[in-house]
């Protein structure tokens, strides 16, 4: 397993397009997370899966903002009617549901930088 | 609510010395962890040590050791002899109740030679 895979890594649209991205998770991990994160700020957590079912959605997920994990596996992230105020780098991770291993936590991808224009 | 504070915006430290970033956190529920994630300018993160609310000894991973003080609750962390490639953002996170992970405003640590 190569890790959380990220899909594109970068994307320039213009302002009103709609846009989707890609995440692939580490095969064994049954939890996905999407976050959003400005410069020289911390992530912000957007929402989860567990398997197939959206647990949590953030108050700043607005209803431009739609995610799914069809059969638990890979998930979407999708941006409708992108805004200027989208342009932002777009993490995804994965963990197992329980912690309790050392070393146990989010596997983080190299995220999806979208810049809209 | 859950909220996790980072006071330092930026730290300095000369290498081969210690460095402690500040990490303090609320919540009400008694089952939580607390994480650290370095994130370098190439902008990935990278997970450093994890503490778990009824851990009864402190979390070290290496250089790294997590500061845990319960009644206080903090969670700093404490690198050891610096090195220059230990420049790079750090972010304090919590998870409660082991649902979802939510993050500090970060710190930015630079290694002096």
């Amino acid at each position: 397993d190569t890790g959380v895979s990220q899909n594109p890594r970068h994307k320039i649209t213009k302002r009103g397009q709609n846009v989707t991205f890609r995440c692939d998770p580490i095969s064994e991990h049954n939890r996905l997370y999407w976050y959003r994160q400005t410069l020289g700020q911390g992530p912000e957590f957007l929402t989860y899966f567990q398997n197939e079912a959206q647990l949590e959605k953030s108050r700043l997920l607005s209803d431009r903002f739609s995610a799914e994990r069809p059969k638990g596996s890979f998930s979407t992230l999708e941006i409708q009617r992108t805004e200027q105020g989208d342009s932002a780098m777009y993490l995804c991770a994965s963990s197992l549901a329980w912690f309790g291993q050392v070393g146990d936590g989010y596997t983080f991808g190299s995220g999806t930088r979208l810049t809209v224009v | 609510a859950q909220k996790i504070t980072q006071t330092q915006p930026g730290m300095f430290v000369q290498e081969k010395e210690a460095v402690t970033l500040d990490c303090t956190y609320d919540t009400s529920d008694p089952s939580y962890g607390l994480f650290w994630y370095k994130q370098p300018s190439s902008g990935e993160m990278i997970f450093l040590i994890y503490q778990g609310s009824y851990d009864q000894q402190n979390a070290t991973e290496g250089r790294y050791s997590l500061n845990f003080q319960k009644a206080r609750k903090s969670a700093n962390l404490v690198i050891s002899a610096s090195q220059l490639g230990d420049s790079a953002m750090y972010f304090c996170a919590m998870s409660v109740n082991n649902n979802d992970m939510r993050f500090g405003a970060g710190t930015r640590l630079t290694v002096k030679p």
